[in-house]
């Protein structure tokens, strides 16, 4: 497809499991942004990758949770020991401007319930 | 560090009404501005934004918004409300090209647009 694709879109896990999320970008965009949607909030931004540059790591929460993109396509958001403020939609996002002007595309979110 | 407010969580606009949604921002240097739009049950969607130039942008479906410098601000406009655009509204601002830097967004404005 044309968009930004993410796996799995639903995902219920227990608490203290690990959880993988995944990103397809679009393909030729440098940029890949993950952000998190808590229940009627708005979107925190938790890690960028542009292109082969040191991803800006600066919105993670804690230790639990890292991202890995290979190159300038798939991304995986990993968040270990889940607790239940976890919980949230986790939305990917790729552009393809390095000069900050181009505008980003958006992928549906995967949702994450953590009982 | 740039930052966006958007004052109000929810605004009311009866059809056929202009609205207005209000984003102010804080930025060193000109800011890069967007606002996306982000209907029931699906992703996030690009409506417009301000890179230079005419203060006065226009957008998708009708929507505009105006780079106001001297008060920070960049409030979406839109002449005559439909219903259809009952959705919730997030400002999003990025420093120029100075390294790579993300986007920051709003918590969000919740647009409701009576008939």
């Amino acid at each position: 497809g044309a968009g930004v694709s993410q796996s799995p879109s639903n995902k219920v896990t227990e608490k203290g499991k690990d959880v993988e999320l995944r990103c397809d970008p679009i393909s030729g965009h440098t940029a890949l942004y993950w952000y998190r949607q808590r229940l009627g909030q708005g979107l925190e931004f938790l890690i960028y990758f542009q292109g082969n540059s040191a991803p800006d790591k600066s919105g993670l929460p804690s230790d639990r949770f890292s991202a890995e993109r290979t190159g300038e396509s798939v991304s995986t958001l990993t968040i270990q020991r889940t607790q239940q403020e976890d919980s949230a939609v986790y939305l990917c996002a790729s552009g393809q401007n390095r000069e900050n002007t181009g505008e980003l595309f958006f992928g549906e979110g995967s949702r994450l319930t953590v009982l | 560090a740039q930052s966006v407010a958007q004052p109000e969580d929810q605004v009311n606009v009866a059809e056929g009404n202009p609205l207005t949604v209000k984003c102010t921002y804080s930025v060193s240097g000109n800011p890069y501005l967007f606002w996306y739009v982000q209907y029931p049950n699906r992703g996030l969607q690009f409506l417009l934004k301000y890179i230079t130039g005419d203060n006065l942008v226009k957008g998708s479906y009708g929507f505009e918004a105006e780079f106001n410098k001297s008060q920070t601000s960049f409030h979406l406009k839109k002449p005559s409300a439909l219903v259809s655009d009952s959705a919730l509204y997030f400002c999003a601002v990025r420093r120029p090209l100075s390294g790579n830097t993300p986007l920051v967004f709003g918590k969000g404005t919740r647009l409701s647009v009576i008939a």
